[in-house]
């Protein structure tokens, strides 16, 4: 079944631990993204990347790296420069009619 | 600026019609999506409009309005398990590159 998996589907880091959330497709999409998103408050877009070996700033992204080394994977790390990083966590790659697919998500909490 | 608003909550009963209204403030106007998502879940994508009009899809309609800066999401014959967040979102167009922007979202209870 073709589809976005992230994993884990909880985690927990201590403050000052970088930690990566893992992101894959196997739905052959190029453009694929990281939001997060917080009680009361909309998705709000971290990195985005259009193509392999690319990827832009979202509207959130200090504290965060991003890589896109193939086409199926877009991990996301959270460093210890986030200074609010428990949030729920979703990665999405864009469909043929620019629909978002997204994954089941991270719940990141810091302890 | 860039700005979606949609109402915080609504309630309707089980077999009624509900309306949730959607409206924005873009620059650069690409297209406007309904995603469902209920609690603890990932978004599901339920619509997508870029033209004026109405798209209707079993249950679920949507409607867009470019001029007025206005979409609504009609959903029918309402079921409990419509209970969920319905989220409104814009894709934008801004210096060649394409964003999307999502409202809060309207949680939905569905009573019996």
């Amino acid at each position: 079944d073709g589809g976005i998996t992230q994993s884990p589907k909880y985690l927990f880091r201590k403050e000052g631990q970088n930690v990566t959330l893992s992101c894959e497709q196997n739905l052959n999409h190029d453009a694929m993204y990281w939001y997060r998103q917080d009680p009361g408050q909309g998705l709000r877009l971290i990195y985005y990347s259009q193509i392999v070996n690319d990827f832009q700033k979202g509207d959130i992204a200090e504290g965060y790296s991003v890589s896109r080394e193939k086409k199926e994977s877009f991990p996301l790390t959270v460093t210890s420069a986030q200074k609010n990083p428990t949030a729920f966590y979703l990665c999405a790659s864009k469909g043929s009619l620019n629909e978002q697919f997204f994954g089941p998500g991270t719940r990141l909490t810091v302890l | 600026g860039q700005n979606i608003d949609q109402p915080t909550e609504m309630t309707a009963t089980e077999g009624a019609i509900v309306q949730i209204n959607c409206t924005y403030q873009t620059s650069g106007f690409n297209g406007l999506f309904w995603y469902q998502q209920h609690a603890g879940e990932a978004p599901t994508f339920l619509s997508y409009n870029v033209l004026d009009g109405l798209e209707e899809k079993g249950r679920f309609s949507s409607f867009l309005s470019r001029s007025k800066g206005y979409s609504y999401l009609l959903l029918k014959e309402l079921q409990m398990k419509d209970s969920a967040s319905y989220l409104c979102a814009v894709r934008d167009q801004n210096t060649g590159t394409y964003k999307y922007i999502f409202g809060t979202g309207t949680r939905l209870k569905v009573l019996a």
